[in-house]
């Protein structure tokens, strides 16, 4: 069975203390991993697709990286406004995607 | 503006009751999806279509039921058949279900007491 486990649950972090977030998953024939930011009673938006191991995006203070087995989202010098939770999700072949739990970031001013 | 409508946005109901989400595209986008957010438990798919007048069931179709009679538009009832309906449901949609991003609506939120 296909699975996406994302680790810490939760994470809290100084602003200005970096780190990562980890998605690991077990599909075969892996189509893409994309990465969602959601804050509390909104619906998930949308940060970054990976398609192959060994690419990297960045966007702002986020750096998405992914491997044969696992996806990092590194967050360099958080603020406070990056508190969120963070959702990865896989993508085989062509069915929709499936969605880890999730790691809720708080990170303290 | 281009994006995803779900309404309402806050609904309560009673028990036994059927209940219809709305959610509309305006994107020009082929594939709608329905997820359901519980806490901890991430998104779990309802319902998906690719095409008017076809629909998927996803992991967890049991007391629901959709149609798409418009490219724009993908209604999810719940039905008193499903045990558990208080929750999160999101309406998402993408131009095709292969290696395209999803985007997501605000989210409709259900309680059934």
């Amino acid at each position: 069975e296909d699975q996406v486990t994302q680790s810490p649950e939760a994470l809290r972090l100084q602003e200005g203390e970096s780190s990562s977030l980890n998605c690991s998953y077990t599909v075969s024939g892996l189509r893409g991993l994309f990465w969602y930011r959601q804050d509390p009673g909104k619906g998930p938006e949308f940060l970054f697709t990976l398609y192959s191991a060994g690419e990297e995006k960045e966007k702002e203070r986020l750096k998405a990286t992914l491997t044969k087995k696992e996806s990092f989202l590194h967050i360099t010098a958080p603020k406070p406004e990056d508190s969120a939770t963070y959702l990865c999700a896989v993508q085989k072949g062509n069915t929709p995607l499936v969605f880890g739990k999730g790691t809720r970031l708080s990170v303290i001013a | 503006d281009g994006g995803i409508t779900q309404s309402p946005k806050y609904l309560f109901r009673k028990e036994g009751q059927n209940v219809t989400l709305s959610c509309e595209q305006n994107l020009n986008h082929d594939a709608m999806y329905w997820y359901r957010q519980d806490p901890g438990q991430g998104l779990r798919l309802i319902y998906y279509s690719q095409i008017v007048n076809d629909f998927q069931k996803g992991d967890i179709a049991e007391g629901y039921s959709v149609s798409r009679e418009k490219k724009e538009s993908f209604p999810l009832t719940v039905t008193s058949a499903q045990k558990n309906p208080t929750a999160f449901y999101l309406c998402a949609s993408s131009i095709l279900t292969s290696g395209n991003t999803i985007y997501f609506g605000e989210g409709s939120w259900l309680t059934v007491v």
